[in-house]
């Protein structure tokens, strides 16, 4: 069955870095997500996209975050300066096209740890 | 805005035995999804079963089924003749029936299942 996959599994950095978040969806999904969660906390919304564009983001998601879809293939999330509160897994999803139809399938997160 | 309450932290079931993990949610849309997903210690999010809102007959997946109660925006999810394996979180979830296709967490309920 098709998964999505995410790398890397764990990532550590410093505080005030970039990270670069991993993600291949289901080859034939169109909807892609970012989701994290903080250690002992629920599950929180970032961002969806579809088409090339965000179709909506949480408070969450500020200009600290940005997603592309550099190559028809991987999705990425970007985390620009690190702050240690942006410890966490997260979570990439996927779904096809019919939204209503159509469960969003996880891939096994990054735990992102920052120092 | 919509909320979604596991007011669960955690339950406990002996093998073969059933149980029942509450969820409430709110909402002042008509249209709308509910999901249980399942996070095992191997953190993938798996979709355990969904109920469409405008449904009246509860969703039902092998040993899985879910008590749906509208008016009382309350989905419940039961599992029967419990295994070891179903040891896992259980987050209960919300989804409009608009195009974002974003997921509402709730706060989860980790199922222990004793032999």
């Amino acid at each position: 069955e098709p998964e999505v996959t995410q790398t890397p599994s764990h990532q550590v950095t410093q505080m005030g870095q970039e990270v670069i978040l991993r993600c291949v969806p289901i080859s034939n999904h169109l909807y892609f997500y970012w989701y994290r969660q903080i250690l002992g906390q629920k599950v929180e919304f970032l961002v969806s996209f579809y088409n090339n564009e965000i179709s909506e983001k949480s408070e969450i998601f500020d200009d600290q975050f940005s997603v592309e879809r550099p190559d028809g293939s991987n999705f990425t999330l970007k985390i620009r300066s690190t702050k240690l509160e942006d410890s966490a897994m997260y979570f990439c999803a996927s779904s096809a096209q019919d939204l209503r139809n159509q469960p969003q399938h996880f891939g096994d997160g990054t735990r992102l740890s920052i120092l | 805005a919509q909320t979604v309450t596991q007011s669960q932290p955690e339950m406990s079931v002996q093998e073969a035995e059933t149980v029942t993990l509450s969820c409430t949610y709110d909402t002042s849309e008509s249209d709308y999804y509910l999901f249980w997903y399942k996070q095992p210690p191997s953190r993938q999010m798996i979709l355990v079963i969904r109920q469409e809102a405008y449904k009246q007959q509860n969703a039902t997946e092998n040993r899985f089924s879910v008590n749906f109660q509208k008016a009382a925006k309350s989905f419940s999810l039961k599992i029967s003749d419990s295994q070891l394996g179903d040891a896992a979180m259980y987050f209960c979830a919300y989804r409009s029936g608009s195009n974002t296709g974003k997921l509402i967490f709730g706060q989860g309920t980790t199922l222990q299942v004793k032999p």
